[in-house]
């Protein structure tokens, strides 16, 4: 059971544009969420999170807008530039079991044309 | 800077060999995590440790297991590499139990199973 559904799989923009990727999480003990950008042979790096009391945040061009009520979060980048092709994975945390795990989505791989 | 580094990039191993995925971290951390990540499933959680010799199963542990003897170390073992387990491995680790922390990860190693 995917507990995190992401769109786009793929996404392409032209330098400059605006890239948007989607989520939306089911289980509502969910209570942290995190983007994570990965570029080719690379682990995944946390990009930015939002804790679910705010509906935006905003880090540079990066902005994760979060509607609690849809259960729908989505990650934002402004101006987009060639350098922020990547995959990019939302993810959902709760405290379950005996430690805090990460639910990802299941990526989304970002193309920016200069 | 954290540095989460892993024993090898690339592995090549025959069907029913016993394979060995070795993941050190450097910053004390206590939580240790092994993820596959595979395109269009994103990253699926095989096995976490929350502390030395404690150990819990993910969401696909079938075919895995683990062991935590120090602090620092996190391997990754399969019993009997099968043709499905060809993926790309990824150890991660995070502070603590119970606060929301980063997830740092490794570059991964992927694996090839004949």
């Amino acid at each position: 059971q995917q507990q995190v559904k992401q769109s786009p799989q793929s996404l392409i923009v032209q330098k400059g544009g605006i890239s948007i990727i989607n989520c939306a999480y089911e289980n509502t003990a969910f209570d942290y969420f995190p983007w994570y950008q990965q570029f080719p042979g690379k682990g995944p790096a946390l990009l930015i999170a939002i804790r679910p009391d705010v509906s935006e945040k905003k880090e540079g061009r990066f902005t994760i807008s979060f509607n609690k009520s849809a259960k729908q979060f989505s990650l934002h980048i402004m101006d987009s530039q060639p350098g922020d092709s990547a995959t990019y994975f939302c993810a959902a945390t709760d405290y379950s079991g005996s430690a805090r795990q990460l639910t990802f989505g299941s990526g989304t791989q970002l193309t920016v044309l200069p | 800077d954290v540095k989460v580094t892993q024993s090898s990039r690339y592995l090549v191993k025959r069907t029913g060999e016993k394979v060995f995925l070795e993941c050190v971290q450097d910053m004390d951390h206590e939580n240790m995590f092994w993820y596959r990540q595979d395109p269009g499933l994103g990253l699926r959680l095989i096995y976490f440790s929350y502390d030395v010799k404690m150990k819990e199963k993910g969401d696909i542990p079938e075919g895995y297991s683990v062991s935590r003897e120090k602090k620092e170390r996190f391997s990754l073992i399969l019993e009997s590499a099968s043709t499905n387990q060809t993926s790309m491995y990824l150890c991660a680790s995070s502070l603590d139990r119970g606060t929301v922390e980063t997830q740092y990860f490794g570059p991964g190693t992927r694996l090839l199973v004949l």
